[in-house]
């Protein structure tokens, strides 16, 4: 089974700081991997797949890159609304598999 | 609007058995392949089960396999989750959600459910 991996667990910024998270994937995927935003009590939203695309009505200022096992989700300005929980997941095979979550806090 | 609601969830005894349902509106849910993820208290995400448009083509995470079984109705737009033999580490929010296919492959998780609360305790 592929296994993900994301650094930081939780991440402390502020208002207009760039944020960058990382995940990694026990081996490659190619570029078979999505980003989602969770809030406390709401479901997941979709953010990115295929590594960089970004969804339809998804704020510019979200980023997301790489490909094999290593890809990143930048924030470039962080804005009051994105603080949340974020999940990198790949899906190379309907076995699909989440990262642990990274929490962007103030 | 385009939606998927979850509704069955509730208090279970372990090893009792419980049906989820999620019944999407504003769109057709025979297009879409189709998800069961869980979200333990405090944790993270779980994918725990998928199926094909057609229903031919099951998949289950090894922590369900064997205890839970994914279904669907196409023509009443429904997909369903039985929970036999719950265990107390089956309690979660579960939700359901569409893997959208394009041309070139997936597109990950695109429509989900609000979620629905199970409790497995005595």
């Amino acid at each position: 089974d592929i296994q993900m991996t994301q650094s930081p667990s939780t991440l402390s910024a502020s208002v207009g700081d760039r944020v960058t998270i990382t995940c990694r994937a026990s081996q490659s995927i190619s570029s078979w991997l999505a980003w989602y935003q969770q809030k406390p009590g709401k479901a997941p939203k979709l953010l990115i797949y295929k590594a960089s695309t970004l969804e339809s009505g998804v704020p510019s200022r979200f980023s997301g890159s790489g490909s094999g096992t290593e890809f990143t989700l930048t924030i470039s300005s962080l804005q009051p609304d994105d603080f949340a929980t974020y999940y990198c997941q790949q899906y190379t095979s309907y076995f699909v598999a989440f990262g642990q979550g990274t929490k962007v806090e103030i | 609007e385009v939606q998927l609601v979850e509704s069955g969830g509730g208090l279970v005894q372990p090893g009792g058995s419980l049906r989820l349902s999620c019944a999407a509106s504003g769109f057709t849910l025979s297009s879409y392949g189709m998800n069961w993820v869980r979200q333990a208290p405090g944790r993270g995400l779980e994918w725990i089960s998928y199926i094909s448009v057609s229903g031919t083509t099951i998949y289950y995470a090894d922590s369900v396999r064997g205890r839970f079984t994914i279904s669907r109705d196409n023509a009443k737009n429904s997909l369903y989750l039985q929970m036999s033999s719950p265990r107390a580490e089956d309690t979660a929010v579960y939700y359901c959600a569409t893997i959208r296919v394009s041309t070139s492959g997936s597109d990950g998780f695109d429509i989900w459910g609000q979620g629905t609360m199970v409790t497995v305790s005595s």
